[in-house]
């Protein structure tokens, strides 16, 4: 069975910083792009940040670019997301998401983890 | 610009079926789309993948009253016998090269 457990959320303040971790099992990890996606109080879900299953090519949304690092360790089975600089609008719950052999289709979703920015 | 549409709500009453649409921009008209659900305090769950000519595949342990289908640049997502745990967001979402991935606006489904 696939798992995905995010950790690391919790209380930040403006312009800080936090490291999400999400610990993977139940599939062979490094055939995988994982990815992260959120979700804001009251809004939709928002893809953020994915990483190629070799962890050497990371790709991220325009409104993170800059200021969130995705990453992998995939002797672990780990993903990694390292929030920085953060604002407001930030503030939101982070799921970790694996994605499917074919690329296009998210297949596997962790509960996700509840960042807030605030002073 | 690929852009995924969705109706904001949607209501079904029990036991009763209800289809969801998924609107695709026309550029990416061709494109299959995946269908989440969302139910409050739970992580999304995978429904299934609806390719452009119908063909859906589902995921692990999606009930059967749950299908996709297809029809130009819509996609759609029919659930039957409409059971009170169906309530909850239903999203949309694709993959576009430079963009990545997309997700719709969501509908939310109330069982009444």
């Amino acid at each position: 069975e696939v798992q995905l457990l995010e950790s690391g959320g919790g209380l930040v303040q403006p312009g800080g910083s936090l490291r999400l971790s999400c610990a993977a099992s139940g599939f062979t990890f490094t055939d995988h792009v994982m990815t992260w996606v959120r979700q804001a109080p009251g809004k939709g879900l928002e893809w953020v940040a994915g990483i190629s299953g070799g962890g050497g090519s990371a790709t991220y949304a325009d409104s993170v670019k800059g200021r969130f690092d995705v990453s992998r360790d995939n002797s672990k089975n780990t993903a990694n997301l390292q929030l920085h600089n953060v604002r407001g609008e930030d503030t939101a719950t982070y799921f970790c998401v694996r994605v499917s052999g074919t690329v296009t289709t998210f297949d596997s979703w962790g509960r996700g983890t509840l960042v807030i920015v605030s002073s | 610009q690929l852009v995924l549409t969705q109706s904001p709500s949607a209501s079904a009453s029990l036991g009763a079926s209800v289809k969801l649409t998924c609107t695709l921009s026309s550029r990416h008209g061709g494109d299959a789309i995946a269908w989440h659900q969302h139910q409050p305090e739970k992580g999304p769950r995978f429904l299934m993948k609806v390719n452009s000519d119908g063909s859906h595949t589902k995921g692990d342990g999606i009930p059967d009253r749950f299908s996709g289908s297809s029809s130009g640049t819509e996609r759609y997502l029919t659930i039957s016998r409409v059971q009170s745990d169906d309530e909850a967001d239903y999203y949309c979402q694709t993959w576009a090269a430079g963009v990545r991935w997309v997700f719709g606006g969501g509908t939310r489904l109330t069982v009444l």
